[in-house]
């Protein structure tokens, strides 16, 4: 079973334009971490927040965290057609795992 | 650096066999975990060595085992293929665990 929940499911979006997702947990957290998978290949690491930090900046990404709602937000700004990928939160309980959200992908056009 | 080796990249096999997939971390890195990934369930969690140690376990039928070497090169095997095995196995290294996964490229697994 997956921890979090990622919304929307897809998004496609023209390029310059601001891709926002969402993703929801169940249990208390020690880090939430996003990830971008690009045509079934490996993932690779975007950005970490810890549960007391708020809000994060690497770059073009922001991610925002909200323990108390149990949710996060990754904001990618400015977006170029590079980023069309898949994009998953996973979430670390402290237990040597990663339990990774459903996905969103994105697609941005030309 | 070095990135994360998996092999073989594409595997066919039969139902009632057995697999075995390897992956080689990132030079320093002590933990390596397992990814199943499939259409239907997304990715989920199979196992995580540390220094040779099992630290935690998905849940997965004993069918699939896993072990980690002194190198920290560690394998995966899944005895009595089932169709539904067919996936992508993604193996994973991090510095000691939790935070900032460095993934492999996978194995896709088909299963007929």
């Amino acid at each position: 079973s997956q921890q979090g929940e990622e919304d929307p499911q897809a998004l496609s979006i023209q390029e310059g334009e601001n891709a926002t997702m969402n993703c929801s947990y169940k249990t208390s957290i020690n880090n939430l971490q996003w990830y971008r998978q690009n045509s079934g290949r490996g993932l690779v690491h975007l950005i970490l927040i810890r549960s007391n930090e708020r809000e994060k900046h690497s770059g073009r990404l922001r991610v925002t965290l909200d323990t108390s709602k149990k949710s996060s937000s990754l904001l990618i700004t400015a977006s170029r057609a590079a980023d069309t990928a898949s994009y998953f939160c996973a979430t670390d309980a402290n237990d040597y795992k990663l339990s990774f959200g459903a996905g969103t992908t994105v697609t941005v056009r030309a | 650096k070095a990135g994360v080796t998996q092999t073989p990249r594409y595997l066919i096999k039969t139902r009632g066999q057995q697999v075995t997939l390897s992956c080689s971390p990132i030079s320093g890195h002590r933990s390596v975990s397992w990814y199943q990934q499939t259409p239907g369930q997304g990715l989920q969690f199979l196992f995580e060595y540390f220094s040779e140690t099992q630290r935690n376990k998905g849940n997965f039928p004993g069918r699939f085992s896993g072990r980690q070497f002194s190198n920290s090169r560690s394998e995966m095997n899944v005895s009595t293929l089932e169709l539904g095995d067919s996936a992508l196995y993604l193996c994973a290294s991090s510095l000691e665990g939790g935070e900032k996964l460095f993934f492999g490229s996978g194995t896709q697994l088909s299963v007929l």
